[in-house]
C-alpha cells in the first residue's frame, strides 16, 4: 500500500541555521511528490513538487527538495531558515489510482519551530 | 487571496444545532475536497466532487452531508454532531482528477462541538 512516513514530528532550528526536514515513500513505480506548508490558522500552501527529470526542485520561499529514488525519499531543505518559516510541513505523494485518497496521500506533517 | 474561499473562519455549535460550512473556489478548477484536520493525525478526505458530481464517500458518517451545486461551489451540512466531530475543516480544489494536479486549499473552518 502506497504511504508517507515523516519520522520528525517536531523540530526546532536556530534562525539563520539550515533545515532539513526528512519524508519517505512507498509507491511501487514513479511516485509524483509535493511538499506542503501550514503556517497557523491557514491552509495549506504547495511549496514544490516533482514528477520527473531533475532530481533536485526548487519552490517557493527558497525551499529545495531533492527527490533520491534508492532511498525512497524526498526531503525538503533550506540553506537559511527564517522565523516565518515556523509552520507545519506536509510531504504527500499522489495516489495510484486517484480514488479513495483522494488525489493525495499525506504524511502526519512535521512541525517546525524557529529559535531566535 | 488563496484561491479558495471557506467560511465561516470559526464555528461553535452544540450538537443539536444545523450549520453548513462554505466553500468557493475561483480558479476555475473541476474537482473540490473536504478535509477533516484533526490534532495528531493525518488529514483525512471526506467527500471528493469532479464535475458536481460525487465520486468519493470515505465512509463519513451520516451527520455530515455533502452538497455541491456547481464547480465553484461545496458544502458541508452539519446536524447532531458529537464532541469529536471538533477539528478543522479544509476545503481543497484542483484542475482535475490527474495525480499531478496540486491540490489548493482554503483556510478552513475550525469546528467546535459543545
Amino acid at each position: 500500500a502506497q504511504s508517507v512516513t515523516q519520522p520528525d514530528i517536531h523540530i526546532t532550528v536556530s534562525e539563520g541555521a539550515s533545515l532539513e526536514l526528512r519524508c519517505n515513500y512507498s509507491y511501487g513505480a514513479t511516485p509524483y511528490l509535493f511538499w506542503y506548508v501550514q503556517s497557523p490558522g491557514q491552509g495549506l500552501q504547495l511549496l514544490l513538487k516533482y514528477f520527473s527529470g531533475d532530481t533536485l526542485v526548487q519552490g517557493i520561499k527558497g525551499f529545495e527538495a531533492e527527490f533520491k529514488r534508492s532511498q525512497s525519499s524526498f526531503n525538503l531543505r533550506k540553506p537559511s531558515v527564517h522565523w516565518s518559516d515556523a509552520a507545519e510541513y506536509f510531504c504527500a505523494v499522489a495516489a495510484l489510482p486517484a480514488g479513495s485518497q483522494g488525489n493525495l496521500i499525506f504524511g502526519k506533517g512535521t512541525k517546525l519551530s524557529v529559535k531566535p | 487571496e488563496t484561491g479558495v474561499t471557506q467560511t465561516p473562519r470559526h464555528l461553535v455549535m452544540g450538537m443539536t444545532n444545523k450549520k453548513s460550512l462554505k466553500c468557493e473556489q475561483h480558479l476555475g478548477h473541476n474537482a473540490m475536497y473536504w478535509y477533516k484536520q484533526s490534532a495528531k493525525k493525518p488529514l483525512e478526505l471526506m467527500f471528493v466532487y469532479n464535475f458536481k458530481e460525487q465520486t468519493e464517500n470515505n465512509s463519513v458518517p451520516s451527520r455530515f452531508s455533502p452538497e455541491c451545486p456547481n464547480s465553484s461551489h461545496l458544502f458541508l451540512h452539519l446536524h447532531t454532531l458529537q464532541p469529536e466531530d471538533s477539528a478543522l475543516y479544509l476545503c481543497a480544489s484542483s484542475q482535475d482528477r490527474d495525480r499531478r494536479s496540486p491540490l489548493h486549499f482554503g483556510n478552513g473552518t475550525r469546528l467546535t462541538v459543545t
